[in-house]
């Protein structure tokens, strides 16, 4: 297994382009989710999904889009990115919240710096 | 899902054990208490859960009060390697739950030589 593929590692991109942050997981799990981690706090949900075809939104969603067409992939589009949205993103995927042994699994991050 | 009061950071000298507390004071009946880690800019780390009884792992053990308003995570013999933040979460579980985790700021723990 190669457990939470996040695509790509690092990424500069101008005031006003947007782009799509990948993430992947192979476990089956139904549950996925994103956040974003800025200097020197702790993490904090964009957006998350319960299963295919199910999005909701997290504490933090504004600019911020997310769709679930498959159980093994999970995308965070930036529409019209701005400097307030530089930050590490990490997404994380696990069995659903029924179970109690829900651990769950978060990619290596995205390191997005916008310009 | 109840909040959760950590200190912002903690010493512990290498091999001795680390003890890191957590306050879960409105934690209701359905709420279990999970531990996850974040290692330098890595994503964060699984480490143990418990209801109400305690637990342990290859990794840690979890001591969660009789009350349940408070627990603390429990590092046996704390190594350079353990450095890292470490986050006290407390979630629903159960029917219609989702696996929604709401991270705090954690405690810094700096385990030194």
């Amino acid at each position: 297994n190669a457990g939470v593929t996040q695509t790509p590692k690092f990424q500069v991109l101008k005031t006003g382009q947007s782009m799509t942050l990948q993430c992947a997981q192979d476990m089956n799990h139904e549950y996925m989710s994103w956040y974003r981690q800025d200097p020197g706090m702790g993490l904090r949900l964009i957006h998350y999904s319960v299963g295919a075809g199910i999005t909701d939104q997290g504490e933090v969603p504004n600019g911020y889009n997310v769709s679930r067409s498959t159980t093994e992939d999970f995308p965070l589009r930036l529409l019209s990115a701005a400097p307030s949205q530089t930050s590490v993103y990490f997404c994380a995927s696990s069995y659903s919240g029924t179970r109690v042994n829900t651990e769950a699994f978060f990619g290596q991050g995205t390191r997005l710096t916008v310009v | 899902d109840a909040k959760t009061t950590q200190p912002p950071s903690m010493d512990c000298a290498e091999g001795r054990a680390a003890n890191l507390p957590c306050n879960h004071s409105t934690i209701s009946g359905n709420e279990y208490v999970y531990w996850y880690r974040q290692i330098h800019s890595q994503g964060p780390q699984y480490i143990i859960h418990g209801l109400k009884n305690n637990e342990t792992n290859e990794m840690a053990s979890l001591i969660i009060t009789e009350d349940r308003k408070s627990s603390t995570l429990i590092l046996p013999h704390a190594t350079l390697r353990d450095t890292a933040v470490y986050y006290c979460i407390v979630r629903v579980v159960g029917g219609g739950a989702t696996n929604k985790l709401i991270f705090g700021t954690g405690t810094l723990l700096a385990v030194q030589p």
